[in-house]
């Protein structure tokens, strides 16, 4: 099983709702990643998990919370947020973060669409 | 500021014609990789180059690494409509160590059947 599956598919929320979008995995990958991309622009890293510990985080404001719950899951926890926070959010995961000189291929899930009202 | 710049940012070409994709980066790396994304959807790993490697070939995909001009080249050859796509380059830094992706601006392929 190489697949990544992220649900919904599509959220539309408020700026007070909170929600949340979820990612799993059963790869046996111990690296996860959430990603924003934008309309025509590339993916932005937002959050790294390493060995279900929190390696990486891109100074994403604190509206956006991540948890990874076990090697197989990750979440990403969205309260208060802003029109501008709309795009498709996508999460990833790797083999293994953990090699010194090396970075392994990602493989993504289909991404999930946020339109923030 | 984007560690890989790709150029061109668009392309249109008929089907059966090569299409070339320049990327461009700024630190030193251990890996470059392309992806693929079809309009909406995730990312496809494409093919992964190391910084000892100067050529690879998967399929009809042909990837160069040239790391003195900090710069990486993908060709399609005898494109198919179905390769319709944007196509990012995506390194790491060996400097920082930091083993997470940053992925360059895409170039946007257009196949005409």
């Amino acid at each position: 099983d190489t697949e990544v599956t992220q649900t919904p598919k599509h959220l539309v929320m408020g700026m007070t709702n909170k929600k949340s979008l979820k990612c799993e995995q059963h790869m046996g990958h111990r690296a996860m990643y959430w990603y924003k991309q934008k309309a025509k622009k590339p993916p932005e890293l937002m959050f790294v998990y390493s060995y279900e510990k929190l390696s990486i985080n891109e100074s994403v404001p604190s509206r956006f919370s991540p948890e990874c719950p076990n090697s197989s899951l990750l979440n990403l926890h969205l309260h208060a947020l802003q029109p501008e926070d709309s795009a498709l959010y996508l999460c990833a995961s790797s083999q293994d973060a953990g090699h010194p000189t090396s970075t392994d291929t990602q493989y993504f899930g289909p991404g999930t669409r946020l339109t923030v009202l | 500021s984007q560690q890989g710049e790709e150029d061109p940012q668009a392309l249109s070409i008929q089907e059966g014609e090569n299409a070339t994709m320049n990327c461009s980066y700024k630190t030193s790396i251990n890996n470059l990789q392309w992806y693929r994304q079809n309009s909406g959807r995730g990312l496809v790993h494409l093919i992964l180059i190391r910084s000892n490697e100067r050529e690879k070939h998967s399929g009809r995909l042909r990837v160069t690494l040239d790391t003195s001009k900090k710069s990486s080249s993908l060709l399609i050859t005898a494109s198919r409509a179905a390769d319709t796509a944007s196509y990012f380059c995506a390194t790491d830094s060996f400097d920082t160590g930091r083993r997470a992706l940053t992925f360059g601006s895409g170039t946007r392929l257009q196949v005409q059947p």
